[in-house]
């Protein structure tokens, strides 16, 4: 059962716009976020975070939005440069559950000049 | 920073032998390990977790027999995939949690011919 879901495998931008990746979960016991990116054949790369008693949280062009009575979050990158292109995965975990990180199916971010 | 070193990072075997994948955390001590798996185009599915010193605790679907992990030491997890067939192929990432966050390995990549 997916608890953590990511419904827009893919999203195409253009540089120097804002792109925006969503998530949503389930799992109302999960208290602590994060995106990842990652590259096929390596491991994932992390980019930020956000615990649950904040609703946004901000690291250069990276801004992650929580909203809990939602269950939704989302990660905003701007301005978007052709570097970012990359599969961004979105996590979450609970203390309740020993902190393992529970991912959703990622969304494939393409930067186009 | 924390860095956890995965190896081998691709390895290929016949079907019916049995495969150790090492992740060794370098300049830490990881107590918790997670194991992940993850298939083309799906997300990293949590597999089991490892805490030093004691049995893994495994995810429902998961076969413990089949994917014998070893925490032996504070810096050092294995995951041994026995008798592999070719549907265990995948990519395999560990992931230690401690101070610094989550650190993933750089994962390995398992083809069984």
């Amino acid at each position: 059962d997916q608890q953590v879901k990511q419904n827009s495998p893919s999203l195409s931008v253009q540089e120097g716009r804002i792109s925006i990746l969503n998530c949503d979960y389930t799992n109302s016991m999960f208290d602590y976020f994060l995106w990842y990116k990652k590259y096929p054949a390596e491991g994932p790369t992390f980019l930020i975070s956000i615990s649950s008693i904040k609703d946004k949280n901000e690291d250069g062009r990276f801004t992650v939005f929580l909203n809990k009575s939602a269950k939704h979050l989302s990660l905003h990158i701007v301005p978007s440069q052709p570097g970012d292109s990359a599969v961004y995965f979105c996590a979450a975990s609970a203390a309740n559950s020993g902190y393992a990180l529970n991912f959703g199916k990622g969304t494939s971010l393409l930067v186009t000049p | 920073g924390a860095v956890v070193s995965q190896h081998p990072s691709w390895v290929i075997c016949k079907s019916g032998t049995s495969v150790k994948i090492e992740c060794r955390s370098l300049d830490f001590q990881a107590t918790t390990m997670f194991w992940y798996r993850q298939f083309p185009k799906q997300s990293l599915m949590l597999m089991a977790t490892s805490n030093e010193g004691s049995k893994a605790t495994y995810e429902q679907g998961v076969e413990k027999d089949k994917f014998l992990i070893n925490h032996a030491s504070l810096t050092l997890s294995t995951l041994t995939v026995t008798s592999a067939h070719p549907e265990d192929s995948s990519f395999y990432i560990c992931s230690a949690r401690s101070s610094y966050g989550y650190t993933f390995g750089s994962g390995t990549r398992l083809t069984v011919v």
